[in-house]
């Protein structure tokens, strides 16, 4: 059981847009930044959003995140078939003095 | 480009130890936290541990404190983890992961493409 809560799939068609959730408490989201990272199938991870809401050099706008309260939400626009992936979000918790991951999100592009 | 290349997984008993190493490349290795991330078998990504830039901060999950140690030679530019008593459930890719800054702890822009542990009898 993960400390930070995603829906195991969500899925759109090309085009479209969708939002992936990721759930926590005070003591991880309430408190801390929240990245976000990407994993195509059989490859490592790759950052999108740090600190909530900031794109690394190099992944395009059609990729945001969002921080409200104990939540943090990313999304993404203009899908294409080569978004579909494992999405996680991760921060810091406080109390567990960790980093902590959501369980993950899959992405299928219809 | 930023390289990391990790090495030294393989097969190990339970209860024996291996010791993974992380080379970095093309980036002033002292000035960032490294950790190590990893993920089992069709699973989800686990952290494991973090060491600051210098090398002074550690941190670990508490899954694996009190059996792995994280270190960093910064005169090599290479990152270590070395486990012991390693249980089945340890078994999972590795990752070496790069942080953004020296004390970074949870935001990590660069990974390696893992070395896999696998702990079986």
């Amino acid at each position: 059981q993960s400390v930070l809560t995603q829906p195991p799939s969500v899925s759109a068609a090309p085009g479209q847009k969708v939002t992936i959730s990721c759930f926590g408490s005070s003591s991880n989201i309430g408190n801390n930044y929240v990245s976000w990272y990407q994993q195509l199938p059989g490859t490592a991870p790759k950052l999108l959003i740090y600190d909530n809401n900031k794109r690394p050099s190099g992944i395009p706008d059609r990729f945001s995140g969002s921080k409200s309260g104990t939540s943090a939400t990313l999304g993404i626009t203009g899908l294409q078939t080569g978004d579909e992936a494992d999405y996680y979000c991760g921060t810091w918790d406080s109390s567990l003095s960790a980093v902590v991951f959501g369980g993950g999100t899959k992405l299928t592009v219809l | 480009e930023v390289q990391l290349l990790e090495s030294g997984g393989g097969l190990v008993q339970p209860g024996g130890s291996l010791r993974l190493s992380c080379a970095a490349s093309a980036f002033t290795f002292s000035s960032y936290a490294m950790s190590w991330v990893r993920q089992a078998p069709g699973k989800g990504l686990e952290w494991v541990s973090t060491i600051s830039g210098s090398g002074a901060g550690t941190y670990y999950a508490g899954s694996v404190k009190g059996r792995f140690t994280i270190s960093r030679d910064n005169s090599k530019n290479t990152l270590y983890l070395q486990m012991s008593s390693l249980r089945a459930e340890d078994t999972a890719l590795f990752y070496c992961a790069k942080g953004i800054g020296a004390a970074d702890l949870s935001n990590f822009d660069y990974w390696g493409q893992g070395t896999l542990v696998t702990v079986s009898s």
